[in-house]
């Protein structure tokens, strides 16, 4: 079955910093891999998804995701942390031949200025 | 602004009631997904409909049931409520059903809590 794993429910970093916040997965078939993000009272946003190809994805905001099979991890960076990165941010993968999203526990992101 | 529209945004309700939370997709959007967001559960999938046919269920209890009607708005019916059923409820929509690769896009969600 699926599941995704994050580590660190809270992560904090200085503004200008690098953000890394990280994801390992467990998916019997090739997963396809997303994170979201919550800012403050608000929904969800997609913020970049992996199905196939090109394992390095480009989102918004500047923020990317790299998948690495043989490490089961689907981990987000941004070079440089803003004010505005400040947000709850989710690991999610699809079962397979569903379009059900499963979702880790979200790690809360701050940036100190 | 994801285009997929909630309400209301907030509903404060007693235990044993029943209540109806709404949601109407993007323009053009046929799938329709509810999701509960809970500090004990975290967030979790509960229903799928497409163009009016259920097509997926996750965790959802025996005392919730949602329906997505002709003009493709849905519905997510909550009874004999609990405390515990006081969480943040999201509805999000994609094109289509069957596509791993769909974008869903959720809407702001509905603040419910049980007294």
């Amino acid at each position: 079955a699926q599941s995704v794993t994050q580590l660190g429910s809270h992560v904090s970093v200085s503004e200008g910093a690098l953000v890394l916040l990280r994801c390992n997965y467990s998916s019997s078939v090739p997963p396809y891999l997303f994170w979201y993000v919550q800012y403050p009272n608000q929904g969800l946003q997609l913020l970049l998804k992996y199905t196939t190809g090109a394992t390095l994805v480009k989102g918004i905001n500047g923020f990317e995701a790299e998948f690495k099979k043989s490490e089961t991890s689907f981990h987000l960076t941004k070079p440089s942390a803003h004010m505005s990165d400040a947000a709850e941010y989710f690991c999610a993968v699809t079962l397979s031949y569903t379009d059900k999203l499963i979702f880790g526990t979200g790690t809360r992101l701050q940036v100190f200025p | 602004d994801s285009g997929v529209t909630q309400t209301p945004k907030h509903l404060i309700t007693a235990t044993g009631q029943r209540v109806t939370l709404r949601c109407s997709p993007r323009s053009g959007d046929l799938s329709v997904y509810w999701y509960q967001q809970s500090l004990d559960q975290g967030l979790q999938f509960l229903i799928q409909y497409y163009n009016g046919e259920e097509r997926a269920k996750g965790n959802i209890l025996e005392r919730f049931s949602a329906q997505q009607f002709p003009d493709l708005h849905s519905e997510l019916n909550l009874s004999s409520l609990e405390l515990g059923d006081s969480a943040l409820y999201f509805c999000a929509s994609s094109v289509a059903a069957g596509v791993r690769t769909d974008t869903q896009y959720f809407g702001p969600g509905t603040r419910l809590t049980v007294l």
